[in-house]
């Protein structure tokens, strides 16, 4: 079964700028969730995406945005880019069981380097 | 807010030793605890996760829970070499698994 795969692997950005990635989840899991790891913050969780619904959000500014699709595939926006947006961006899905032991696999990640 | 704490290390171990990856969380009410390994450029990669108070064991990794103390532990039974990453904790907050807090992680070296 193929994992969770993220588009693009590498981008490069300039401070003003927007950006969108996307994620394709594994067959069958409902579930995505997006998460931003830096080395100073470490891996922080931006939001969760059910059934094309937002269902979850950490606390991160309005900028950053996203949406599902009805083939569980999701997509990231981060408009008006900042330095501090420079990051491994994760996607990370789930069959969504609604139970607490409901496992999150990752995919490889979109490192985003804003200049 | 839930908080979850690692010693950020590295822990340096000799090759075929054990390595004892630690881990506190804050909130008594979290249920199940998760185990990721990421290599150096890479992404997390599940290990093992564990909901019961007591070990857990899956090959050369156990998992260790006591809920009363609020901290589980991951052992590494014969450490090789291409152990040597960062081991991240993982809680679900509220309890909802597609929702995770993520401690610091812990870079792990294991020495030939």
């Amino acid at each position: 079964k193929a994992g969770v795969t993220q588009t693009p692997r590498y981008l490069i950005k300039t401070r003003g700028q927007q950006v969108t990635l996307s994620c394709s989840p594994i067959s069958g899991h409902r579930s995505v969730s997006w998460y931003q790891q830096t080395p100073g913050q470490g891996l922080q969780f931006l939001f969760e995406y059910f059934s094309e619904t937002q269902r979850n959000k950490g606390n991160f500014p309005g900028r950053f945005s996203g949406r599902q699709f009805s083939n569980s595939r999701s997509e990231m926006n981060v408009s008006t880019l900042e330095l501090g947006d420079s990051a491994l961006y994760l996607c990370a899905s789930s069959w969504a069981s609604g139970l607490s032991t409901d496992t999150q696999y990752f995919g490889p990640g979109t490192r985003l380097t804003v200049l | 807010q839930k908080e979850v704490e690692q010693n950020s290390g590295p822990l340096s171990v000799p090759e075929g030793a054990i390595a004892s990856l630690n881990c506190t969380y804050s909130d008594r009410g979290s249920q199940s605890f998760f185990w990721y390994r990421q290599y150096s450029g890479k992404s997390p990669e599940l290990i093992m996760f564990i909901y019961s108070n007591g070990d857990k064991e899956d090959g050369r990794f156990t998992a260790q829970l006591n809920k009363a103390s609020q901290y589980v532990s991951l052992l590494i039974r014969d450490s090789q070499p291409s152990d040597s990453a960062t081991y991240l904790c993982a809680v679900p907050y509220n309890n909802a698994g597609n929702m995770l807090t993520f401690g610091g992680g812990t870079r792990l070296m294991v020495k030939p």
